[in-house]
């Protein structure tokens, strides 16, 4: 049972490229979160998931797309990466009022 | 609008003693509340969580405090212990919104 897996671990994008970010839950949660650490700033929701199919803005949408296509996988998508989106992105799934977290992608935006 | 907050970025005890983290918030929507640790490069793990029908939860060596009418809940852990040493983080949320929205995180240091 892996629970909660972030694909990549670690990635350095040039300003302008394209990636995404991988979550893939193995407990059956309906609820599927991204957020995202900065210093001082704590964890920002930036969009979520309360099932297949749908998807929603959190604190800090802007320039970030979602997707959830299959219920254990939520996509975090950068069209055109800029350097203020360097920073430590966690994936996170909820079974009931507790959130389970991945390990983390640490992005960096150069 | 920083709906969670937590004012003290950093805090150290020394080993033995107490350590209490505090958080305040500021939707009074919010009906449960939990604390995160996280240590480095690693994702956040739940600590305790309280009901907002609580007013204290206990776990062993943390206890959660809710002071609903000063929207105000802190952690308390006694004996504080060196593995105790991470970033722990403020959490509530409104169980029909099915948001989490979490504090800025403090830093505790348990000293030897």
């Amino acid at each position: 049972n892996a629970g909660v897996t972030q694909t990549p671990k670690f990635r350095v994008l040039k300003t302008g490229q394209s990636m995404t970010l991988l979550c893939a839950q193995d407990m059956n949660h309906e609820y599927m979160y991204w957020y995202r650490q900065d210093p001082g700033m704590g964890l920002r929701l930036i969009h979520y998931s309360v099932g297949e199919g749908t998807t929603a803005k959190g604190e800090v949408p802007d320039g970030y797309n979602v997707s959830r296509l299959k219920k254990q996988n939520f996509l975090l998508g950068l069209e055109s990466a800029a350097p203020s989106q360097t920073s430590v992105y966690f994936c996170a799934s909820l079974q009931g009022t507790e959130a389970f977290f991945g390990q983390g992608t640490r992005l960096t935006v150069v | 609008d920083q709906q969670v907050k937590q004012n003290s970025p950093s805090l150290s005890v020394q080993e033995g003693r107490i350590s209490i983290l505090n958080c305040d918030y500021t939707n009074s929507m919010f009906d449960y509340f939990l604390w995160y640790k996280k240590y480095p490069a690693e994702g956040p793990t739940f600590l305790i969580s309280i009901s907002s029908i609580k007013d204290k939860n206990e776990d062993g060596r943390f206890t959660v405090f809710l002071n609903k009418s000063a929207k105000h809940l802190s952690l308390h852990i006694v004996p504080s212990q060196p593995g105790d040493s991470a970033v722990y983080f403020c959490a509530a949320s409104n169980q029909g919104a099915q948001k989490l929205v979490f504090g800025q995180g403090t830093r505790l240091t348990i000293n030897p």
